[in-house]
């Protein structure tokens, strides 16, 4: 099976500032990816960022940077940079393969609501 | 724009009635995804087509049901709806069926349903 647990539901960070959104996952599968997605109040799901269990450095996209430890089970993200237009609700997700080499499906973790201060 | 498409935008209905939520993949994705987004369940998998054929099964409930067509768009068929269905649903696609872990699915903007 697979579980992620996003601790924080709610946080706040000044604008330009940087913030880290937390994220731990649990699965015994032998490769996994980690995804992080934003949705900000208007409603869709917007992929930001994947980070796969075997990649040697982490992921980077623009603002958005994952910080990945394999050994504690935590890909967290990081965005440089805060602008007002991040304020939305993020969600970290992961896709485990099974030693069969077939996929499993995204489990989501519940989210948590980013607030950019002017 | 993730170039998914989903119809209606928004759904008010009555309980016991039945809707049909529409999706179109972006194009070359042959793979479909449909999620439901609750406040007290938080985003859960329902069910995935690939190239019209039923690939995998989440929490779907048997009154629910999907299809995909030949021109790829897909249908979710909500049925007997009961209060508690009222959620936001997002149909996502995917070039294939999670065949790479780092595929990514890009979601629809969503059709959020209203069971009065």
């Amino acid at each position: 099976a697979q579980k992620i647990t996003q601790t924080q539901p709610g946080m706040f960070v000044q604008e330009k500032e940087a913030v880290t959104l937390d994220c731990t996952y649990d699965t015994s599968d032998p490769s996994y990816g980690l995804f992080w997605y934003k949705q900000p109040s208007s409603g869709e799901m917007i992929f930001l960022i994947y980070q796969g269990s075997y990649d040697q450095q982490n992921a980077t996209e623009g603002r958005y940077s994952l910080n990945f430890q394999k050994a504690r089970k935590s890909a967290n993200l990081v965005i440089s940079a805060s602008q007002l237009g991040d304020s939305a609700m993020y969600f970290c997700a992961m896709r485990g393969r099974l030693s069969s080499g077939s996929a499993r499906q995204l489990t989501f973790g519940s989210g948590t609501q980013l607030t950019v201060l002017p | 724009d993730s170039g998914v498409t989903q119809t209606p935008k928004h759904l008010i209905t009555a309980t016991g009635q039945r809707v049909t939520l529409r999706c179109s993949p972006r194009s070359g994705d042959l793979s479909v995804y449909w999620y439901q987004q609750s406040l007290d369940q938080g985003l859960q998998f329902l069910i995935q087509y690939y190239n019209g054929e039923e690939r995998a099964k989440g929490n779907i409930l048997e009154r629910f049901s999907a299809q995909q067509f030949p021109d790829l768009h897909s249908e979710l068929n909500l049925s007997s709806l009961e209060l508690g269905d009222s959620a936001l649903y997002f149909c996502a696609s995917s070039v294939t069926p999670g065949g790479g872990l780092e595929e990514t699915q890009y979601f629809g903007p969503g059709t959020r349903l209203l069971v009065l």
